[in-house]
């Protein structure tokens, strides 16, 4: 079964340092794509970053980067210098891309996130 | 602007009384999908639709019906809706159901509350 496992409820985290947030998923598709979305207090869902499964290098996306480690099945999301506006939820999610794709995203169950001034 | 508007952002309302979710997107998307967000539990797929008259269940779909009569629209219904669909509600396209790094363009949530 595909599943997303995010294994931190709640994070602080002190303003300007880094911060990662696990997450692990199983699949058994050889080709699949990981996500990760933030959802501030206001409610909507805000794309931050993607992996494909055949990506040689881990993505980045200004002080987001994605820690893939294919062999461990973990797709661990690292934040650089935290500001105040990251505080929010964060799900990991994942589709795969194999027979039978139906396009689904299999989300996790959400980290958040609280940078202290 | 490039989008996906779903409305009403909040709604209450009582058990049996049917409502209706609208969901549009400007991007002439092919795929459309709808899911539900719970504590706990992160986001669940409702139904997803692949294509015009193309639509087929999710994970949590009953007590939900939808249809896609044209590309752009995607609405979710909600029958005899009961408390246990009170959730937060996303609308999601994307250019197909294989799409890449472009991923999925969320509406802005639907948050229902049923008493």
């Amino acid at each position: 079964a595909q599943k997303i496992t995010q294994t931190q409820p709640g994070m602080f985290v002190q303003e300007k340092e880094a911060v990662t947030l696990d997450c692990t998923y199983d699949t058994s598709d050889p080709s699949y794509g990981l996500f990760w979305y933030k959802q501030p207090s206001s409610g909507e869902m805000i794309f931050l970053i993607y992996q494909g499964s055949y990506d040689q290098q881990n993505a980045t996306e200004g002080r987001y980067s994605l820690n893939f480690q294919k062999a461990r099945k973990s797709a661990n999301l690292v934040i650089s210098a935290s500001q105040l506006g990251d505080s929010a939820m964060y799900f990991c999610a994942m589709r795969a891309h194999g027979s039978g794709n139906t396009g689904k995203l299999i989300f996790g169950q959400g980290t958040t996130l609280q940078v202290k001034p | 602007e490039a989008q996906v508007t779903q409305n009403p952002r909040y709604l209450i309302t009582v058990t049996g009384k049917k409502l209706t979710v609208t969901c549009s997107q400007n991007m002439n998307h092919e795929y459309m999908s709808w899911y539900r967000q719970d504590p706990g539990l992160g986001l669940r797929q409702i139904y997803y639709s692949m294509n015009v008259e193309v639509t087929d269940k999710g994970d949590v779909p009953e007590g939900y019906k939808v249809s896609r009569k044209e590309k752009r629209n995607f609405p979710l219904i909600l029958e005899s809706p009961s408390p246990n669909q009170t959730s937060l509600y996303f609308c999601a396209s994307s250019l197909s159901q294989g799409a890449g790094r472009g991923g999925y363009t969320f509406g802005s949530g639907t948050r229902l509350t049923v008493v």
